[in-house]
């Protein structure tokens, strides 16, 4: 079935550094979503990519989608406490049986440093 | 006040024993899936179902039952199947299946003693 691996597992920074996290996904996507869910909290719904190559930025976070649908990457720039959590992608499978289940990645556990 | 709500928040089971987890969303979604989350791994898809009186099988679902005989309630049954029920439940629904974003529930947190 669909695998969508994400690095790095941890990720621990110092308030101000960057931070980059990375999703590959086994099969070719329809759309990428990220999620970020606060200790202690529930996902919550970041951004959607859909085309290929496509680039999306809010504030500090930058996302990207590969040009072949199999990837993509959040990058934090002067990350901030307010930024620690864990960042999941999830995968939406382009066709087949599975459409309408989304597959997530095991998610980057941020940490930030005053 | 929109959202979803899932009760209750904390839940202790003694092993061998069902337990249900409730799951309501007032938002009109026609999609509502379940979660389950462990220490380490992501969200792993048990249910879900995209329309009322109709749900699939994820992933994880051996053990676990379900049903959605309204629009707004997808209740989970963790039945005395499951080998390693402890865990965090997460409810979630979105406007329809497919390529839309997904709003998550609070969570409930089983234990199983």
């Amino acid at each position: 079935g669909q695998q969508v691996m994400q690095i790095p597992q941890y990720q621990h920074v110092q308030e101000g550094e960057d931070f980059t996290t990375y999703c590959n996904s086994s099969t070719t996507l329809s759309n990428i979503q990220w999620y970020k869910q606060r200790p202690g909290g529930h996902p919550v719904f970041l951004i959607q990519l859909v085309k290929s190559g496509e680039v999306k930025k809010q504030k500090r976070l930058t996302f990207q989608f590969g040009e072949a649908k199999k990837n993509s990457s959040l990058h934090i720039t002067a990350t901030q406490t307010t930024d620690v959590g864990t960042y999941f992608c999830a995968g939406n499978n382009a066709g087949g049986t599975s459409y309408g289940k989304l597959t997530f990645g095991q998610g980057t556990i941020l940490t930030v440093h005053p | 006040d929109g959202g979803i709500t899932q009760s209750p928040k904390y839940l202790f089971r003694k092993e061998g024993q069902n337990v249900t987890l409730s799951c309501e969303q007032n938002l009109n979604h026609d999609a509502m899936y379940w979660y389950r989350q462990d220490p380490g791994q992501g969200l792993r898809l048990i249910y879900y179902s995209q329309i009322v009186n109709d749900f699939q099988k994820g992933d994880i679902a051996e053990g676990y039952s379900v049903s959605r005989e309204k629009k707004e309630s997808f209740p989970l049954t963790v039945t005395s199947a499951q080998k390693n029920p402890t865990a965090f439940y997460l409810c979630a629904s979105s406007i329809s299946s497919g390529m839309r974003e997904q709003f998550f529930g609070p969570g409930t947190r089983l234990t199983v003693l």
